[in-house]
């Protein structure tokens, strides 16, 4: 059963802590996300990686960045934690290959949620 | 600018009613993919269907209908004869088809559906 893994399913940091937040995937996908999930706000990108090394911003990058060294692993790095980042963190990935292969289509981890107090 | 739109954002019924979740979007592109993700209170979210914007035929699956309607926007989901496991979170999402491949999902912010026995 292909799978998104993350690797802590509840997290609690203080204020000002650096917190990394881990995604491993077994699909060979070349595209990961990370996205936050709140109540009355649905997702928002926060950022993205279409290849080992690369990363984009998605629409809400400020006080967070990530990492990819491997092609399975996309890391998000919280640099310095503050309350208003408490949230549920989704890591997903994809294939960019054609549409009958599933390309586009996303497999979401089952999330991360993070409360900073 | 893409952008979707879940104008319901509770919806209850009663088990065996049949539902419709709305969705709105909008998109300068000609090419475009649509989606529809489920999240039951587990929190993963599970991929529901793919359509592209040049397939406008209505698909059903099962108790699932989708009406996908260029002329308005609108990419639809029916439920017919709910029940209590159809009980979840409903996001509609959108991706833009460009040269250099397509672009993250953007998603609404979701429907919460509740079934009752």
């Amino acid at each position: 059963d292909v799978k998104v893994t993350q690797s802590s399913r509840y997290l609690v940091k203080r204020t000002g802590e650096k917190v990394f937040l881990e995604c491993v995937q077994d699909m060979d996908h070349e595209n990961m996300f990370w996205y936050r999930q709140d109540p009355g706000l649905g997702l928002r990108l926060i950022y993205f990686s279409y290849d080992v090394k690369m990363k984009e911003k998605g629409d809400i990058p400020e006080g967070y960045s990530v990492s990819r060294e491997k092609k399975e692993r996309f890391s998000l790095i919280l640099e310095s934690a503050s309350t208003n980042q408490t949230s549920m963190y989704l890591c997903a990935s994809s294939s960019p290959g054609t549409e009958s292969s599933g390309a586009n289509v996303l497999t979401f981890g089952a999330g991360s949620r993070l409360t900073v107090l | 600018a893409q952008k979707v739109t879940q104008a319901q954002t509770e919806i209850s019924v009663v088990e065996k009613e049949d539902v419709t979740l709305d969705c709105v979007y909008e998109t300068r592109d000609t090419t475009y993919y649509l989606f529809w993700y489920k999240q039951p209170p587990s929190g993963e979210l599970v991929f529901l269907i793919r359509r592209n914007s040049f397939d406008e035929q209505n698909e059903i699956s099962g108790r699932y209908s989708w009406n996908f309607q260029k002329s308005t926007s609108s990419f639809n989901f029916t439920i017919t004869a709910s029940q209590v496991v159809d009980s979840a979170v409903y996001f509609c999402a959108l991706s833009e088809a460009e040269d250099s491949g397509n672009t993250p999902l953007v998603f609404g912010k979701g429907t919460r559906l509740s079934v009752i026995a």
